[in-house]
């Protein structure tokens, strides 16, 4: 039983083309984040929900824009996709927020590439 | 603003010899850290968490880090590697209270592990 998964593992695409990576968490967290790990596995932040209410946005470019139905849900909607885009995006989820001693826990990861 | 420092891209140790991975962290306010580790084509998964009290710290795997305040460091450590160790691990730090929760990650470091 996953505890955060995340769809579609892998993505490839043309520049130019807005694409979605979907992400649920069944642990009961409040909050949700997206992370991006590039080329050179360096991680990092993207955004940040809690309780469907946007907490961080680490200068990402608006094409860029994430959606949180609900707090098990939060999805990541790419326009315009550039081949700098490419990266692997993961989602991950904790319990709390600037107290919580909660740690991540990270989805497989969404593998896109722009071509 | 909070930032984490793992100085070696890669750490090469023999099997059944000690190990350790080192993390150094600068926060504003008192540090949560966390060590995680990522094997390939996987998501992160939680190693260990130093939030207060003793500053050695057991986890997952045989695996234990020391919080050392003074130095503000938080090393990886394992008596007896094995090679299924092999993996990139991530130290990570969370300044408590403030940033909204946000984790910051370090560079990771490549650990691997000779028979």
């Amino acid at each position: 039983d996953t505890a955060v998964s995340q769809t579609p593992k892998y993505l490839v695409t043309q520049m130019g083309n807005d694409k979605s990576i979907k992400c649920e968490q069944n642990l009961g967290h409040d909050t949700m984040y997206w992370y991006k790990q590039d080329s050179k596995k360096f991680l990092k932040i993207m955004f940040s929900y809690n309780n469907k209410e946007l907490i961080i946005n680490e200068t990402v470019p608006n094409r860029f824009s994430p959606k949180s139905p609900d707090k098990a849900h939060l999805n990541l909607h790419i326009n315009s996709l550039e081949l700098g885009d490419s990266a692997v995006y993961f989602c991950a989820s904790s319990q709390g927020l600037a107290f919580s001693t909660g740690e991540l826990f990270f989805g497989e990861g969404s593998r896109l590439t722009v071509l | 603003a909070q930032s984490v420092a793992q100085p070696e891209d890669q750490v090469n140790v023999a099997e059944g010899n000690p190990l350790t991975v080192k993390c150094t962290y600068s926060v504003s306010g008192n540090p949560y850290l966390f060590w995680y580790v990522q094997y390939p084509n996987r998501g992160l998964q939680f190693l260990l968490k130093y939030i207060t009290g003793d500053n050695l710290v057991k986890g997952s795997y045989g695996f234990e880090a020391e919080f050392n305040k003074s130095q503000t460091s938080f090393h990886l450590k394992k008596p007896s590697a094995l090679v299924s160790d092999s993996a990139l691990y991530f130290c990570a730090v969370r300044d408590v209270g403030t940033n909204a929760g946000k984790s910051t990650f370090g560079d990771g470091t490549t650990l691997t592990v000779k028979p």
